[in-house]
């Protein structure tokens, strides 16, 4: 069973560059969130995709924007990069109608460098 | 005010001993309660979810929620050197809602 899965791993970007992160998330899930992690932080919530929607965003700059595709696989955008930018982003699947509570899994997380 | 508090670390306990984490949260309609743990350079990893007030124990771990104090702790017993890592106390408004983290407490056994 696979789990949740993102490519890249690593990245390194210019400022002003636009990057695009994926991910898989683990079989049987529907729903996708994004979460930004700065060094020593801890996770920092970005907006959550269902039915290819986004449901919920966090407090976020328009820059940031995503994507989820009718296989529950989502994107993540981020346009005119700043050096703020830089973090491991993480994403996390769950499944919407489990029984009793969700939870949610994070992939291993892109480390995005942004020089 | 943060919604989510930990207690600062770093934390160090010998092999064996009981580390005790705790978590305050703001939001006072939370109902999903996580404990994450996070190695250097990974990922975070859920070890630990609770959602009633009480105590939940799964191994050498321990939840205790407390919804009237906003309080939420995690125990470990007989803790060993693998357990060195940082913990994320993570909460959620409702089933599915998104999840709002602590900063972590990090947590070093030593030998």
């Amino acid at each position: 069973d696979a789990g949740v899965t993102q490519s890249p791993t690593h990245l390194i970007k210019t400022r002003g560059q636009q990057v695009t992160l994926r991910c898989s998330p683990k079989s049987g899930h529907d729903t996708v969130s994004w979460y930004q992690q700065a060094l020593g932080q801890g996770p920092q919530f970005i907006f959550q995709y269902y039915e290819e929607e986004e449901r919920q965003r966090g407090n976020f700059p328009d820059r940031f924007s995503g994507h989820q595709f009718p296989n529950y696989s989502s994107e993540l955008n981020v346009n005119a990069l700043l050096l703020g930018d830089s973090a491991l982003y993480l994403c996390a699947s769950s499944l919407e109608k489990t029984p009793g509570h969700i939870e949610a899994f994070f992939g291993q997380g892109t480390r995005l460098t942004v020089v | 005010q943060k919604e989510v508090e930990q207690n600062s670390g770093p934390l160090s306990v010998p092999e064996g001993a009981i580390a005790s984490l705790n978590c305050t949260y703001s939001d006072r309609v939370s109902q999903s309660f996580f404990w994450y743990r996070q190695y250097s350079g990974k990922s975070p990893e859920l070890i630990m979810s609770i959602y009633s007030n009480g105590d939940k124990e799964d191994g050498r771990f321990t939840a205790q929620l407390n919804k009237a104090s906003q309080y939420v702790s995690l125990l470990i017993r007989d803790s060993q050197p693998s357990d060195s890592a940082t913990y994320l106390c993570a909460v959620s408004r409702r089933v599915g809602y998104k999840l709002s983290f602590g900063a972590g407490t990090t947590v070093t056994v030593r030998a």
